[in-house]
């Protein structure tokens, strides 16, 4: 139990086009789902907390304008990363938690999407 | 400073070695500690939480002082498989984590 999938695993794509990036829970309910960049030899930074059918809570330095988060269901929170630029290009993670029975605090992660801009 | 602190290492043990890693954080409040692994171009795996009490499984101990606001990772007889990078994280009253920047591992042969 407890998988979370990612898609795409990789893409690369033209400066100033947008990308979306899909985190589905497969076998679970995921009340909370969370979005992490991570650069090389850097940590995961989170960059924005998202409860389903509410809009999703940003960190402090992330453009929600630019970082377009969608949690439409319980299993599926989509990021959209628009008019990129190769500044972006990152490792984007996201994790998904509220199993029942094993606690709220518990994240169970992606695969992630590693996202270069050109 | 910052809120979560680990020295990046490498850390460079023979297979069999013992090793301990340290990570340290900054807020009192901190609720809940939890130690993850990460291979190259992958996701973080949990490895284990952290308890008060001090948890082990098996080569893997893990222990929290709260007094001096420290987790730590023990590994016993290290494989060679073991080599990853190895990342603590905290929370505070919420579920959202803050991680450290990680603690690389290579067991050598």
């Amino acid at each position: 139990g407890a998988v979370v999938s990612q898609h795409p695993s990789w893409v690369i794509c033209k400066s100033g086009t947008s990308v979306k990036i899909e985190c589905r829970s497969l076998d679970f309910q995921a009340t909370t789902m969370f979005w992490y960049r991570q650069f090389p030899k850097q940590s995961l930074m989170l960059m924005a907390t998202s409860n389903e059918g509410s809009k999703a809570t940003y960190e402090q330095g992330v453009e929600k304008d630019k970082f377009l988060i969608n949690h439409a269901s319980l299993t599926l929170s989509t990021l959209t990363v628009t008019s990129a630029h190769p500044e972006d290009s990152s490792f984007y993670i996201c994790s998904a938690s509220g199993l029942a029975g094993i606690g709220t605090d518990t994240q169970y992660f992606g695969p992630g999407t590693r996202l270069t801009v050109l | 400073r910052k809120e979560v602190e680990q020295d990046p290492g490498p850390f460079n043990v023979p297979e069999g070695a013992t090793v301990a890693f340290n990570c340290t954080y900054s807020n009192s409040a901190s609720q809940s500690f939890f130690w993850y692994r990460q291979d190259c171009r992958k996701e973080p795996k949990l490895l284990m939480s952290v308890y008060s009490s001090g948890n082990e499984d098996g080569r893997f101990t893990a222990q929290l002082n709260r007094a001096s606001q420290y987790i730590s990772l023990l590994i016993r007889d290290s494989k060679l498989s073991d080599s990853a990078t190895y990342l603590c994280a905290v929370t505070l009253n919420t579920d959202k984590l803050i991680f450290g920047t990680g603690t690389r591992l290579q067991v050598f042969p």
